[in-house]
């Protein structure tokens, strides 16, 4: 079965300093996608960033990275540079290729002015 | 605008009085979800759908049902709601790249209250 895990409830970040949010994962498919999401305090679930079982390479998409450590099995997302703006719940998330879809509990970033 | 949509945004109902919430999207998208979010909680996938008339079993798909006819379309349909069913509903949809889900995009959320 899958699972992913959110080893942090909540972490605080200077304005302007770059942040690390751990993902760890498990599952038994060779070949599966990850996934991060943004949650502000409105609700909305802002896709971030993805990476591929079978990808080289580590994803980035401005300001974000994913640092992936296949054999280690984490997924930890980079926020370079944090803005205030950047204060939201974040969710690691694994998706199977056959579609199944599993998230974690989230982690809450506060950026400190 | 490329956008998943879901209606109603607010409901409040009663236990047993079925209920159906609207999901479309717009970007020809093969792949479509419905998850339920509870608070402290990250997301509960409860149905997804791989294209039209396949549809599968999530996490938690009980109590629930769904159909796939069209590809834009993907209701979730509650037969009867109970109180344990309050929650937060997203419906989301992604391309299939290569066979594999990737990029998903989510609706605005459904807030279901069943008292």
């Amino acid at each position: 079965a899958q699972k992913i895990t959110q080893t942090q409830p909540g972490m605080f970040v200077q304005e302007k300093e770059a942040v690390t949010l751990d993902c760890t994962y498990d599952t038994s498919d060779p070949s599966y996608g990850l996934f991060w999401y943004k949650q502000p305090s409105s609700g909305e679930m802002i896709f971030l960033i993805y990476q591929g079982s079978y990808d080289q390479q580590n994803a980035t998409e401005g300001r974000y990275s994913l640092n992936f450590q296949k054999a280690r099995k984490s997924a930890n997302l980079v926020i370079s540079a944090s803005q205030l703006g950047d204060s939201a719940m974040y969710f690691c998330a694994m998706r199977e290729d056959a579609g199944k879809s599993t998230f974690g509990d989230g982690t809450t970033l506060t950026v400190k002015p | 605008e490329a956008q998943v949509t879901q209606n109603p945004r607010y409901l409040i109902t009663v236990t047993g009085k079925k209920l159906t919430v609207t999901c479309s999207q717009n970007m020809n998208h093969e792949y479509m979800s419905w998850y339920r979010q509870d608070p402290g909680l990250g997301l509960r996938q409860i149905y997804y759908s791989m294209n039209v008339e396949v549809t599968d079993k999530g996490d938690v798909p009980e109590g629930y049902k769904v159909s796939r006819k069209e590809k834009r379309n993907f209701p979730l349909i509650l037969e009867s709601p109970s109180p344990n069913q309050t929650s937060l509903y997203f419906c989301a949809s992604s391309r299939l790249a290569g066979g594999a889900p990737d990029t998903q995009y989510f609706g605005p959320g459904t807030r279901l209250t069943v008292l």
